[in-house]
């Protein structure tokens, strides 16, 4: 049972638009910044967005993030065969006093 | 450019504690930044094992906190995960990282598979 809650998979066709969400609560995304993480079969997570909304230099802009409250949704346009992968989103909780990193369990995204 | 390196045995039987290392190159770990350990078990999600401060200053995930030390060794800059009393459920990938609260994990090793078995 993960902290966060993401759907387990979506699916769309390519070019289309996907949205992936994930909830938490106000110890965790309400009151710290939302990470999003692309991972590719076989291999290890990269970041997609952090600070809620930022890319790090050379993910497109086709991927976008948006915090509201306790939730956060990942944005992808223009879908491509080469999105299909496993999203995780993550981000700091801070109800216990020493605080530990949350993360999703994670969306399977499809391109059908 | 930041690199992470784990590297241990990748079979350790049940009971026993399994050890892994992290090297990390491309940015000293006394300059700052969290570095931290993640693990996958096969099919599964991400769960955040713990992580350190080069000062030493360590948080650990609360549900694995009685058998989880993290360790910096910052002259060589490398930084170490022990896991004791393993069992099958401890089966995983294994991720070292560089994580941030702000900037998220943004540098993430290639992963080793440990394996609990006899």
């Amino acid at each position: 049972q993960s902290v966060l809650t993401q759907p387990p998979s979506v699916s769309a066709a390519p070019g289309q638009k996907v949205t992936i969400s994930c909830s938490g609560s106000s110890s965790n995304i309400g009151n710290n910044y939302v990470s999003w993480y692309q991972q590719l079969p076989g291999t290890a997570p990269k970041l997609l967005i952090y600070e809620n909304n930022k890319r790090p230099s050379g993910i497109p802009d086709r991927f976008s993030g948006s915090k509201s409250g306790t939730s956060a949704t990942l944005g992808i346009t223009g879908l491509q065969t080469g999105d299909e992968a496993d999203y995780y989103c993550g981000t700091w909780d801070s109800s216990l006093s020493a605080g530990s990193w949350v993360f999703g369990g994670g969306t399977k995204l499809t391109v059908l | 450019q930041v690199q992470l390196q784990e590297s241990g045995p990748g079979l350790v039987k049940p009971s026993e504690t399994l050890s892994l290392t992290c090297a990390v190159s491309g940015y000293s770990i006394s300059s700052g930044y969290y570095w931290g350990w993640i693990r996958q078990p096969p099919g599964k999600g991400l769960e955040w094992i713990g992580s350190i401060y080069h000062s030493g200053s360590t948080y650990y995930n609360p549900s694995l906190k009685s058998r989880v030390t993290i360790s910096v060794d910052t002259s060589k800059n490398q930084f170490s995960l022990k896991l004791s009393s393993v069992t099958a459920a401890d089966t995983a990938v294994y991720y070292c990282a560089r994580e941030d609260a702000t900037y998220g994990v943004r540098y993430w090793g290639q992963g080793t598979l440990v394996t609990v078995s006899s």
